[in-house]
Protein backbone atom coordinates (compact mmCIF):
# COMPACT_ATOMS: atom_id res chain seq x y z
CA UNK A 1 0.00 0.00 0.00
CA UNK A 2 1.32 3.19 -1.15
CA UNK A 3 2.76 5.20 2.02
CA UNK A 4 4.16 8.97 2.77
CA UNK A 5 6.01 8.98 6.01
CA UNK A 6 7.99 12.52 7.14
CA UNK A 7 10.01 13.19 9.54
CA UNK A 8 9.20 14.81 13.42
CA UNK A 9 8.27 18.23 14.33
CA UNK A 10 10.70 20.67 14.51
CA UNK A 11 11.70 23.58 16.40
CA UNK A 12 13.99 25.98 15.03
CA UNK A 13 15.59 29.96 15.32
CA UNK A 14 14.85 32.44 12.82
CA UNK A 15 17.72 32.54 10.56
CA UNK A 16 18.33 28.98 10.47
CA UNK A 17 17.41 26.10 7.91
CA UNK A 18 15.39 22.68 8.14
CA UNK A 19 15.28 20.18 6.24
CA UNK A 20 11.97 17.71 5.82
CA UNK A 21 11.78 14.22 4.61
CA UNK A 22 9.08 12.56 3.15
CA UNK A 23 9.78 8.75 2.65
CA UNK A 24 7.85 6.67 -0.06
CA UNK A 25 6.64 2.86 -0.26
CA UNK A 26 4.14 0.96 -2.08
CA UNK A 27 5.19 2.26 -5.47
CA UNK A 28 7.97 3.09 -7.84
CA UNK A 29 9.11 6.58 -6.65
CA UNK A 30 9.64 7.77 -9.94
CA UNK A 31 6.85 7.26 -11.50
CA UNK A 32 5.29 10.12 -10.02
CA UNK A 33 5.26 13.42 -9.30
CA UNK A 34 5.73 15.08 -5.67
CA UNK A 35 3.54 18.24 -4.24
CA UNK A 36 3.93 20.25 -1.14
CA UNK A 37 1.75 22.30 0.74
CA UNK A 38 1.79 24.51 3.49
CA UNK A 39 -0.39 24.77 6.37
CA UNK A 40 -0.10 27.99 8.53
CA UNK A 41 -1.24 27.17 12.20
CA UNK A 42 -5.53 27.72 12.21
CA UNK A 43 -5.30 28.47 8.65
CA UNK A 44 -6.11 27.39 5.07
CA UNK A 45 -4.06 24.84 2.59
CA UNK A 46 -1.64 26.77 0.57
CA UNK A 47 0.10 25.00 -2.69
CA UNK A 48 3.97 25.45 -2.49
CA UNK A 49 4.69 23.32 -5.84
CA UNK A 50 6.04 19.94 -6.84
CA UNK A 51 9.06 18.03 -8.06
CA UNK A 52 9.71 15.69 -10.62
CA UNK A 53 10.82 12.42 -8.91
CA UNK A 54 12.80 10.95 -11.79
CA UNK A 55 14.67 13.72 -12.95
CA UNK A 56 14.08 16.26 -9.83
CA UNK A 57 13.50 19.13 -11.84
CA UNK A 58 11.13 21.39 -9.09
CA UNK A 59 8.56 23.47 -9.89
CA UNK A 60 7.74 26.34 -7.32
CA UNK A 61 4.81 28.88 -6.38
CA UNK A 62 6.04 32.87 -6.91
CA UNK A 63 5.60 32.68 -2.90
CA UNK A 64 8.13 30.23 -2.74
CA UNK A 65 10.98 30.69 -4.62
CA UNK A 66 14.88 31.79 -3.50
CA UNK A 67 14.60 30.30 0.17
CA UNK A 68 12.11 26.54 -0.18
CA UNK A 69 14.00 24.22 -1.97
CA UNK A 70 12.85 20.63 -3.30
CA UNK A 71 14.93 18.07 -3.97
CA UNK A 72 14.63 13.73 -3.82
CA UNK A 73 17.05 11.05 -3.46
CA UNK A 74 15.72 8.24 -5.64
CA UNK A 75 18.30 5.71 -4.05
CA UNK A 76 16.02 5.64 -1.13
CA UNK A 77 12.61 7.14 -2.51
CA UNK A 78 12.80 9.62 -0.27
CA UNK A 79 11.58 13.64 -1.18
CA UNK A 80 13.23 16.24 0.79
CA UNK A 81 12.06 20.14 1.51
CA UNK A 82 14.49 22.69 2.45
CA UNK A 83 13.79 25.77 4.01
CA UNK A 84 16.56 28.72 4.26
CA UNK A 85 16.85 31.71 6.47
CA UNK A 86 14.07 30.23 8.48
CA UNK A 87 10.97 33.20 9.55
CA UNK A 88 8.21 33.57 11.86
CA UNK A 89 5.88 33.13 9.44
CA UNK A 90 7.26 29.60 8.05
CA UNK A 91 5.54 28.20 11.60
CA UNK A 92 3.34 25.81 9.73
CA UNK A 93 2.54 22.22 8.86
CA UNK A 94 4.30 20.82 5.63
CA UNK A 95 2.85 18.21 3.77
CA UNK A 96 4.05 16.25 0.90
CA UNK A 97 1.11 14.46 -1.58
CA UNK A 98 2.12 12.49 -4.02
CA UNK A 99 0.74 13.63 -7.51
CA UNK A 100 -1.19 10.89 -9.64
CA UNK A 101 0.82 12.17 -12.71
CA UNK A 102 4.87 11.41 -13.78
CA UNK A 103 4.72 15.08 -14.19
CA UNK A 104 1.92 17.31 -11.64
CA UNK A 105 -0.99 17.76 -12.74
CA UNK A 106 -2.15 18.57 -9.45
CA UNK A 107 -4.22 16.16 -8.17
CA UNK A 108 -2.83 14.64 -4.92
CA UNK A 109 -4.10 11.34 -3.99
CA UNK A 110 -1.91 10.06 -0.96
CA UNK A 111 -0.80 12.27 1.34
CA UNK A 112 2.03 12.23 4.30
CA UNK A 113 0.68 12.96 7.92
CA UNK A 114 2.62 16.76 7.82
CA UNK A 115 5.68 18.16 9.44
CA UNK A 116 5.26 21.00 11.74
CA UNK A 117 8.10 23.39 11.67
CA UNK A 118 8.00 25.89 14.15
CA UNK A 119 10.55 29.10 14.19
CA UNK A 120 11.29 30.61 17.26
CA UNK A 121 13.67 32.53 19.13
CA UNK B 1 -6.90 32.23 -9.79
CA UNK B 2 -9.13 32.83 -6.82
CA UNK B 3 -11.68 30.63 -5.55
CA UNK B 4 -13.88 31.57 -3.06
CA UNK B 5 -16.09 29.04 -1.09
CA UNK B 6 -19.20 29.47 0.77
CA UNK B 7 -20.54 28.96 3.39
CA UNK B 8 -17.54 28.97 5.20
CA UNK B 9 -19.21 27.27 8.61
CA UNK B 10 -21.95 24.76 7.48
CA UNK B 11 -23.58 23.27 11.01
CA UNK B 12 -25.62 19.95 9.66
CA UNK B 13 -28.35 17.69 11.06
CA UNK B 14 -27.12 13.21 10.45
CA UNK B 15 -29.04 12.51 7.84
CA UNK B 16 -29.55 15.60 5.92
CA UNK B 17 -28.01 16.73 3.00
CA UNK B 18 -25.24 19.48 2.52
CA UNK B 19 -23.82 21.69 0.12
CA UNK B 20 -20.32 23.39 -0.41
CA UNK B 21 -20.02 26.61 -3.24
CA UNK B 22 -16.99 27.18 -4.30
CA UNK B 23 -16.57 30.14 -6.88
CA UNK B 24 -13.48 30.83 -9.41
CA UNK B 25 -12.27 34.54 -10.53
CA UNK B 26 -12.07 32.45 -13.76
CA UNK B 27 -13.11 29.57 -15.87
CA UNK B 28 -11.53 26.14 -14.84
CA UNK B 29 -12.68 24.68 -18.50
CA UNK B 30 -9.76 23.92 -20.53
CA UNK B 31 -11.27 24.40 -23.89
CA UNK B 32 -9.10 22.21 -25.38
CA UNK B 33 -9.70 18.95 -23.52
CA UNK B 34 -13.31 19.67 -22.54
CA UNK B 35 -12.68 19.10 -18.79
CA UNK B 36 -12.83 21.30 -15.50
CA UNK B 37 -9.99 20.98 -13.10
CA UNK B 38 -11.39 21.68 -9.94
CA UNK B 39 -11.12 19.33 -7.55
CA UNK B 40 -12.34 19.01 -3.71
CA UNK B 41 -10.58 17.67 -0.49
CA UNK B 42 -11.67 16.82 3.05
CA UNK B 43 -9.67 17.78 5.70
CA UNK B 44 -11.20 15.89 9.10
CA UNK B 45 -9.57 16.87 12.68
CA UNK B 46 -6.31 16.43 13.31
CA UNK B 47 -6.06 14.48 9.85
CA UNK B 48 -3.79 15.10 6.56
CA UNK B 49 -6.55 16.43 3.30
CA UNK B 50 -7.90 13.26 1.54
CA UNK B 51 -9.24 13.58 -1.72
CA UNK B 52 -12.91 13.06 -2.50
CA UNK B 53 -13.76 14.32 -5.83
CA UNK B 54 -11.33 15.70 -8.96
CA UNK B 55 -11.89 17.06 -12.52
CA UNK B 56 -14.72 18.48 -10.93
CA UNK B 57 -17.34 14.50 -10.62
CA UNK B 58 -15.57 12.27 -10.80
CA UNK B 59 -15.49 10.09 -7.24
CA UNK B 60 -11.48 8.98 -5.70
CA UNK B 61 -10.95 5.94 -5.09
CA UNK B 62 -12.90 4.57 -1.73
CA UNK B 63 -15.08 7.69 -1.44
CA UNK B 64 -18.74 6.98 -0.53
CA UNK B 65 -21.60 7.79 -3.61
CA UNK B 66 -23.03 10.48 -1.32
CA UNK B 67 -20.58 12.71 -2.34
CA UNK B 68 -21.22 14.43 -5.79
CA UNK B 69 -19.27 17.16 -7.36
CA UNK B 70 -21.45 19.45 -10.25
CA UNK B 71 -20.51 22.90 -12.15
CA UNK B 72 -19.48 24.39 -14.41
CA UNK B 73 -17.19 27.35 -15.62
CA UNK B 74 -16.60 29.31 -12.43
CA UNK B 75 -19.33 27.31 -10.40
CA UNK B 76 -18.83 24.57 -8.55
CA UNK B 77 -20.52 22.34 -6.15
CA UNK B 78 -19.69 19.70 -3.96
CA UNK B 79 -23.14 17.75 -2.06
CA UNK B 80 -23.38 15.54 0.50
CA UNK B 81 -26.68 13.66 0.19
CA UNK B 82 -26.94 12.06 3.76
CA UNK B 83 -24.54 13.77 5.84
CA UNK B 84 -22.90 11.26 8.33
CA UNK B 85 -21.03 11.71 12.05
CA UNK B 86 -17.55 11.17 10.36
CA UNK B 87 -17.52 13.79 7.39
CA UNK B 88 -17.01 16.58 9.77
CA UNK B 89 -14.22 19.08 9.13
CA UNK B 90 -13.10 21.34 6.58
CA UNK B 91 -13.76 21.32 2.80
CA UNK B 92 -11.34 22.36 0.18
CA UNK B 93 -11.93 23.11 -3.13
CA UNK B 94 -8.81 23.65 -5.74
CA UNK B 95 -7.93 24.47 -9.30
CA UNK B 96 -5.55 22.70 -10.96
CA UNK B 97 -6.33 24.42 -14.61
CA UNK B 98 -3.24 27.02 -13.87
CA UNK B 99 0.10 27.30 -11.96
CA UNK B 100 -0.06 28.51 -9.12
CA UNK B 101 -2.89 25.98 -8.01
CA UNK B 102 -4.80 27.33 -5.35
CA UNK B 103 -7.26 26.40 -2.63
CA UNK B 104 -10.38 27.73 -1.46
CA UNK B 105 -10.18 29.17 2.22
CA UNK B 106 -11.95 26.31 3.44
CA UNK B 107 -15.32 25.37 4.99
CA UNK B 108 -15.87 23.70 8.52
CA UNK B 109 -18.59 21.67 8.30
CA UNK B 110 -20.00 20.29 11.88
CA UNK B 111 -22.21 18.48 13.15
CA UNK B 112 -25.68 20.20 14.98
Amino acid sequence: QVQLVQSGSELKKPGASVKVSCKASGYTFTSYAMNWVRQAPGQGLEWMGWINSDTGNPTYAQAFTGRFVFSVDTSVSTAYLQIFSLKAEDTAVYYCARDTYYDSNGRSDFWGQGTLVTVSS
Amino acid sequence: IVLTQHPLSLPVTPGEPASVSCRSSQSLLNAYDGHTYVDWYLQRPGQSPQLLIYTLSYRASGVPDRFSGSGSGTDFTLTISRVEAEDVGVYYCLQRIEFPYTFGQGTRLDIK
